[in-house]
């Protein structure tokens, strides 16, 4: 099956910085990849997603990259604010089979 | 539109006990999951339905979970022997179809088994 890897765990930032957190996967049938953000004792939502005919997509400050050669892809969060700490899970989806989910990244951003 | 809802929100049970979590997924949403989140780890799917059939169940510990949707609508989970190992958040999503990739994920149950 799909075997989906995240990094970093843990991710400080000062306000107004840039957070990156990256997400490699083994099936190169994968054909969509979510993130989602997860707040502490709340329900993952999604954020932003990409599917793998797309190269990047971008959503105020949020973007997603994606490089299907190399199998991975990424979460750009742009001029970070208090309110963007949470834990961010990525997410690989095979057409008619399921999601795999990545460990989560833990998003401190420091006022 | 109305959220996937779930209850219980928490629960707290004895090793060896038996536990029920119950789901209700956004209405017309064919497809329904269940994820198991451990602390400190993405969510790992037990069991997907579509309507009332099971579409995959390859990674439910079928020695003591189970689940069902008899109706296509709500959808229940139970545990029964529980384990420790079994503590864990418990979620609920559904998305219209299979082929429809956005998921909207319900509040979970928090299990702790003692």
């Amino acid at each position: 099956g799909e075997n989906v890897e995240q990094h970093p765990s843990t991710l400080s930032v000062q306000e107004g910085d840039s957070a990156v957190i990256k997400c490699t996967y083994s099936d190169s049938a994968s054909n969509y990849f979510p993130w989602y953000k997860q707040e502490l004792g709340k329900r993952p939502q999604l954020i932003i997603d990409i599917r793998s005919n797309v190269g990047e997509k971008k959503d105020q400050r949020i973007a997603v990259t994606l490089n299907k050669t190399a199998k991975h892809f990424s979460l750009h969060i742009t001029e970070t604010q208090p309110e963007d700490s949470a834990v961010y899970f990525c997410a690989a989806f095979i057409t008619g089979n399921q999601f795999y989910f990545g460990t989560g990244t833990s998003l401190t951003v420091i006022p | 539109e109305a959220g996937v809802a779930q209850s219980p929100r928490y629960k707290i049970i004895e090793k060896r006990q038996s536990v029920a979590f119950w789901c209700n997924p956004i209405s017309g949403h064919a497809t329904l999951y269940w994820y198991q989140q451990i602390l400190g780890q993405g969510p790992k799917l037990l069991i997907q339905f579509q309507n009332n059939g099971v579409v995959d169940d390859s990674q439910l510990p079928k020695d003591r979970f189970s689940a069902e949707r008899l109706k296509g609508v709500d959808s229940t989970l139970k545990i029964q022997p529980a384990k420790l190992e079994d503590s864990a958040v418990y979620l609920c999503a559904s998305s219209l179809e299979v082929g429809v990739r956005e998921q909207f994920f319900g509040p979970g149950t928090r299990l702790t088994v003692l």
